[in-house]
């Protein structure tokens, strides 16, 4: 079965500029995650849809993240405008019911 | 809320040693736990689970026991190799929001030939 894809796999932007990340999780998993995972850190949430429902948000920095995901199926994730501490990799991440995730290679957000 | 703790890396062994990571959680309810590892430029991986007290994970040579009465599941592993060479991640699910998992730190292991 294909995996979680996510695009693009690096980036480089500069602070006060807008990015946006695309995850395509595995068919058929009504979950999906975003998780920001800050160098020497575990991943921690963002985000969780259930189909194209919100979950859980609660940690989202609203001001300057949003996300959606279209059709119950892929999702994007934007930051606008990018602060420096938004330096981190963005993990996509689907599941099916709570046996466990299954993660994309991540996006690696570098803000200068 | 909940949390997980493990212990604090790196961890540099040599090949073949025995291996040891700690993890202690604090959940409400009767989390599932994951450990979860991370190889060099890549994504983490699901390395093994259990879903209940008393419940072992096994998987690639590793294995977990979910013990409550200690809130602990360790990662061990008989004999190293430099394949294993990753970083660590413990992690639960309280299973009451559909699967949302708390992760620790991770613990980075070095093996030497």
């Amino acid at each position: 079965e294909a995996g979680v894809a996510q695009s693009p796999r690096y980036k480089i932007i500069e602070k006060r500029q807008s990015v946006a990340f695309w995850c395509n999780p595995i068919s058929g998993h009504a979950t999906l995650y975003w998780y920001q995972q800050i160098l020497g850190q575990g991943p921690k949430l963002l985000i969780q849809f259930q189909n194209n429902g919100v979950v859980d948000d609660s940690q989202l920095p609203k001001d300057r993240f949003s996300a959606e995901r279209l059709k119950g199926v892929d999702s994007t994730l934007k930051i606008q405008p990018a602060k420096l501490e938004d330096s981190a990799v963005y993990l996509c991440a689907s599941s099916l019911g709570s046996n466990g995730y299954t993660f994309g290679s991540g996006t690696r957000l570098t803000v200068v | 809320g909940n949390s997980v703790t493990q212990m604090e890396g790196p961890v540099t062994l040599s090949e073949e040693a025995f291996l040891t990571i700690n993890c202690t959680y604090t959940a409400t309810g009767y989390p599932s736990l994951f450990w979860y590892v991370q190889y060099p430029g890549e994504g983490l991986q699901l390395l093994l689970k259990a879903t209940k007290a008393d419940d072992k994970g096994s998987n690639k040579g590793f294995e977990a026991t979910y013990r409550k009465e200690t809130t602990s599941f360790h990662l061990e592993k008989g004999s190293v190799q430099v394949s294993d060479s990753a970083v660590y991640f413990c992690a639960l699910s309280d299973g009451t929001n559909a699967g949302k998992s708390t992760f620790g730190d991770g613990t980075t292991l070095t093996v030497k030939p």
